[in-house]
This record gives C-alpha cells, structure tokens and sequence, in this order.
C-alpha cells in the first residue's frame, strides 16, 4: 500500500510562475485536504473535499486552487505565486468523519 | 475556527508528565491527536468521539469533554520518543463543514535525559 503519495517533493518557484502539487491515495478515502505549514507553525487548511466533485475552502483559500475529478487524486493548483506561498504543504486523506488522517510526506516549495 | 492548543511548549524531564490541552469554540464531533517529528509529516496517535470517552496509546492518553468543547492529551513517564510537536484536530459538528478537519497550532515538547 502506497498511502497518500505527493510529488514533488522540492520545488523552486520564480515570483508569477504557476505550479500544480499532486496527491494520489489508494486507500479510497472519501475526504481528501491540502495543508501549508509554515516554519515552527501549526498546518493551516487551505482546501478540503469530501468526495468527487466537492471541493470547499479552508482557511487559507486565497492564491490556490483544487478540483477533484476521482476519489484519488486531489490536486493544489498554484497561479501567479508569490513569496508568501513559500511553505511546506502536506496532502491528507481519510475514510470519513471517524477515521484517522493519513498524511503525504510534503512538499517543500520556495518561491523566489 | 481552529482550536486553541496551550502551553505553546513544554520542556520536560525523562518520566516526568505533561498535560497538554486542546479548546474549540465550536460544537464537536471528535477530536484527533498527532504527533510530527522534525522533517516528517504527523503521524495520528488517536482520535476521541463525542462522550467524553478516554483513549490511550503507550502511555499516551486523552480525553474529550463535548460539553465544554475540550480536550486534554496526558504524557505520562515521558519518553526520550516522545519528543515532538502535538497538534490537535477538531471535526465540527455543523452539516455545512461536516469533514472539515482543522488543527490547533501545536504543542512542542522537548523530553530532556
């Protein structure tokens, strides 16, 4: 079993670039999130969906973009980034309501 | 909203115990905690579901009370392993956010010899 796979696991952005962060599980979990984690900061929820087709906002929307057209993938779009969006951003996923969080090993994105 | 986690951190003696507490303003479903290591993404060490129920993992332990929106995560005889930062996650209870899993800002322990 794979888990929640995330790639790339670096990247170096120039200011304005654009960039898609993927996330795939095989574990058919209905709930899919993405999370940014900041330096010695707590993961702040940027997008969440709990199945194909429903995507909703998190706390930190603004910049990013998610669509989820199969239950194992969920990809982040990025457009236009900014330095701001310098962070480490972990996918999740779970089976529902009652079941723990499965998490990718991140991305450490930098934008220049 | 995302929960409120207290003390920020904790530095601790090996077999000495913490408490570390976790606050919402908002009705809750469950209650999750992970642990993340530097560099490495959390790892789930459990999950608490409205009733006030008690869980525990080694000598890690927690508990939810629904009616005050809190819960505590108990390190007893701390271990040099358990060092690491503790985040909590909160499910909402409301139908418009069901699934919406949030997390506190952490709790840093450092377990010192």
């Amino acid at each position: 079993n794979a888990g929640v796979t995330q790639t790339p696991k670096f990247r170096i952005l120039k200011i304005g670039q654009s960039m898609t962060l993927q996330c795939t599980q095989d574990m058919n979990h209905n709930y899919m999130y993405w999370y940014r984690q900041d330096p010695g900061m707590g993961l702040k929820l940027i997008y969440y969906s709990v199945g194909a087709g429903i995507t909703d906002k998190g706390e930190v929307p603004n910049g990013y973009n998610v669509s989820r057209s199969t239950t194992e993938d969920f990809p982040l779009r990025l457009e236009l980034a900014a330095p701001s969006q310098t962070s480490v951003y972990f996918c999740a996923s779970r089976r529902q309501s009652e079941a723990e969080a499965f998490f990718g090993q991140g991305t450490r994105l930098t934008v220049v | 909203q995302q929960p409120v986690q207290s003390p920020q951190a904790v530095i601790l003696r090996e077999g000495e115990d913490a408490v570390i507490n976790c606050s919402s303003s908002k009705a809750l479903y469950s209650v999750h905690w992970y642990r993340q290591k530097h560099g490495e993404a959390p790892v789930f060490l459990m999950i608490l579901l409205k009733g006030g129920e008690q869980k525990g993992h080694e000598k890690i332990s927690a508990s939810f009370n629904e009616k005050k929106q809190q819960s505590s995560l108990y390190l007893t005889a701390s271990q040099l392993s358990y060092s690491g930062t503790y985040f909590c996650g909160t499910d909402p209870v409301t139908g418009d956010s069901w699934g919406k899993l949030q997390f506190g800002a952490g709790t840093q322990v450092v377990v010192t010899p």
